[in-house]
């Protein structure tokens, strides 16, 4: 799997737009785009993935570049509940894979009033 | 549907003793997945089974550990003897082929 940069932390007024870049810059055709994050002592939780095509869904929406080479996470109207570290990581398709994930160290959002 | 199970949620043992950890995937998901997350390492993956088969434990630290997963609905991880560098919270995930990983709540071991 290609490996990810993400940025160690971000900060974020309550309320704003959260925009969390990912850079994939040796992501191949058949791998996807996803998007996890850990609050505090929780297990990681699914926000998004994509391929090419840009995504949303109710968390958030994900930007992927056309070259593919980046990717930025946009978290709408941030809250306090959305402080947590952040992982994007890059998965192979197709069963091969075995579904596998490799987290990286992430982005520490931190979101303040 | 409950989502990923696990038990316990807090383990703390003396050095030396067997520890297992317990988890319950999701009903009809076919991949099970064990992880370790600790602050030096992060968070790394342990094993996966697929079907009840394992089919990568890359990742397992060593022979003190080992994994079970006797029917789809029930995998074990244990560490026999346990040591005070084993202290981590230890997640299970499990999944479908190409879908999402869903993660339990952990289980926080520390080993005394």
């Amino acid at each position: 799997d290609a490996k990810t940069t993400q940025p160690p932390s971000m900060d974020c007024a309550e309320g704003r737009a959260a925009n969390l870049p990912c850079n994939h810059s040796t992501i191949s055709g058949n791998e996807y785009v996803y998007w996890y994050r850990q609050i505090h002592s929780q297990g990681p939780q699914y926000i998004i993935h994509g391929l090419k095509n840009n995504e949303t869904n109710e968390m958030a929406s994900l930007i992927i570049t056309e070259d593919r080479k980046s990717s930025t996470l946009i978290l709408p109207h941030a809250t306090l509940r959305d402080t947590a570290v952040y992982y994007c990581i890059v998965r192979a398709g197709g069963r091969a894979s075995g579904s596998r994930l490799t987290f990286g160290e992430g982005t520490q959002l931190t979101v303040n009033p | 549907d409950a989502g990923v199970i696990q038990s316990p949620r807090h383990e703390v043992t003396e050095m030396g003793q067997e520890v297992t950890l317990r988890c319950k995937p999701i009903s009809g998901h076919d991949y099970l997945f064990w992880y370790r997350q600790t602050m030096m390492r992060g968070l790394e993956l342990l094993i996966y089974f697929n079907n009840n088969v394992p089919i990568d434990d890359s990742g397992m630290p060593e022979d003190r550990f080992s994994a079970k997963m006797p029917n789809a609905s029930f995998s074990t991880l244990k560490i026999q003897p346990s040591e005070p560098r084993d202290s981590a919270v230890y997640f299970c995930a499990s999944t479908t082929v190409l879908g999402t990983q869903y993660f339990g709540p952990g289980t926080r071991l520390l080993v005394l």
